[in-house]
């Protein structure tokens, strides 16, 4: 099975934009989900189907997806942002068979 | 809205099997795939398998020997054992909501999480 290459840390100035990138050949094939996770509190979708938002995430949050990277744009990063970002998408094993994976994460400062 | 409980032990002795439960409320488990997903302190995450709702599991290739997913529709839960397990076995472990069509895969709902600890 692939693995999914993150930055393990960005920062951003308080409003300004961001993008976080995810790659790894199972994104040539399958599309990303992001999962936004906070200190103590397990993760929360932000992104997924590669650009669609779950009902109450802000629409600062975006998703695109080009070859074997997908990235999650934040525009006008705000103070609660600040967290951990995963991604994750299918993946197949030697057999064929479905499986799982997510990215090594990425901490996202916001100063 | 649909919620997600783990539960079982938080210490598992070295060479044990880890058993915990992941309870479904607000929506059926008659539909989508159910997985477990785990975080070891201060690391990042790692899928562990997926059941779906007829009992059909996937597993991680790196756990497969010692994974086993099961699915009890009539109390909406599912659960998840590892066997003969490590102190790397240590981790917050999540149950989670997976839905797949096309080429998409997600997570929809998330339980808390409960920090098991392999230690004797």
């Amino acid at each position: 099975s692939s693995e999914l290459t993150q930055d393990p840390a960005v920062s951003v100035a308080l409003g300004q934009t961001v993008r976080i990138t995810c790659q790894g050949d199972s994104l040539r094939s399958y599309y990303a989900s992001w999962y936004q996770q906070k200190p103590g509190q397990a993760p929360v979708l932000v992104i997924y189907d590669k650009s669609n938002r779950p009902s109450g995430i802000p629409d600062r949050f975006s998703g695109s997806s080009s070859g074997n990277t997908a990235s999650l744009t934040i525009t006008g990063a705000q103070a609660e942002d600040e967290a951990d970002y995963y991604c994750n998408s299918r993946d197949r094993d030697s057999s064929g068979n479905h499986l799982n994976v997510f990215g090594t994460g990425t901490k996202v400062s916001v100063l | 809205q649909v919620q997600l409980q783990e539960s079982g032990p938080g210490l598992v002795k070295p060479s044990e099997t880890l058993s915990l439960t992941c309870t479904v409320s607000g929506g059926s488990i008659s539909s989508y795939f159910w997985s477990w997903i785990r975080q070891p302190p201060g690391k990042g995450l790692e899928w562990i398998g997926f059941i779906n709702y007829s009992g059909s599991t996937n597993y991680n290739p790196s756990l497969k020997s010692r994974v086993t997913i099961s699915v009890d529709t009539s109390k909406n839960q599912f659960s998840l054992k590892l066997s003969s397990v490590i102190p790397g076995d240590t981790a917050l472990y999540y149950c989670a909501r997976g839905i797949k069509f096309g080429v998409v895969d997600y997570f929809d709902y998330w339980g808390q999480g409960i920090l098991v600890t392999v230690s004797s």
